[in-house]
């Protein structure tokens, strides 16, 4: 069965620190495609990354970067420098193959508090 | 236009009551997805409209009843509902192209819905 944890319930942590969110997946699909969502308390979910199961390359994106790594089937999501606007719930999701018309597998969600 | 609409922003009903809820996206997707999520959980997945027509439905209620009109027009109809119906709907779309599987969800601000 697809599954997709993650541990951390909330985090919290002082403006300017690092931080890094795991994401641990399972999939018997050799083809997958995994993403992180951003849900500030606005309530729109903000689709930050995609990476399909074939391309293990990290990723960064400004103070934003991800570890893909297929031999522990985690895809980590760090924030360097965090920032008060960085405060949000954020999912890491798995995508079913081909035919089952995209259907998301959503963690839990993991709950960021940036305090200045 | 990268922006899916939902209207209404805030919508209270009582059990007997018929509403609706609308959503609407502009960037030619054929993909379109209502999501039921409650504080402090990630969305659950209820319909996926593909090409116009319902592609999943995750076993959701009769009382909960989807509509696609056009590719750019989704809505959810509501009726009886009863008060642990009471959530934030999220409705999201997609290109749609390639099953499904692989393409990012943009998603609408939700409607936060109470029933009493």
């Amino acid at each position: 069965a697809q599954k997709v944890t993650q541990a951390q319930t909330e985090i919290s942590v002082v403006e300017k620190e690092d931080v890094t969110l795991d994401c641990v997946y399972e999939t018997r699909d050799t083809t997958y495609y995994l993403f992180w969502y951003k849900q500030p308390p606005s309530g729109e979910l903000v689709f930050l990354i995609r990476r399909n199961s074939f391309d293990e390359q990290n990723e960064i994106s400004g103070r934003y970067s991800w570890n893909f790594q297929k031999s522990t089937s985690s895809f980590n999501f760090t924030i360097t420098a965090s920032q008060v606007v960085d405060s949000a719930v954020y999912f890491c999701a798995l995508s079913e193959p081909y035919n089952q018309g995209g259907k998301l597998i959503f963690g839990q969600g993991t709950e960021l508090s940036v305090k200045p | 236009d990268t922006e899916v609409t939902q209207t209404p922003k805030h919508l209270v009903m009582g059990m007997t009551n018929k509403k609706s809820l609308k959503c609407e996206q502009h960037m030619g997707h054929r993909a379109m997805y209502w999501y039921k999520q409650k504080a402090k959980k990630p969305p659950e997945l209820m319909f996926v409209y593909s090409y116009e027509k319902l592609s999943i439905n995750e076993s959701v209620p009769s009382r909960f009843s989807p509509e696609c009109p056009n590719s750019s027009l989704l809505n959810l109809h509501l009726h009886a509902l009863q008060p642990e119906d009471s959530a934030l709907y999220l409705c999201a779309s997609s290109q749609g192209n390639s099953g499904g599987a692989r393409d990012e969800q943009f998603f609408g601000p939700g409607t936060r819905l109470t029933v009493l």
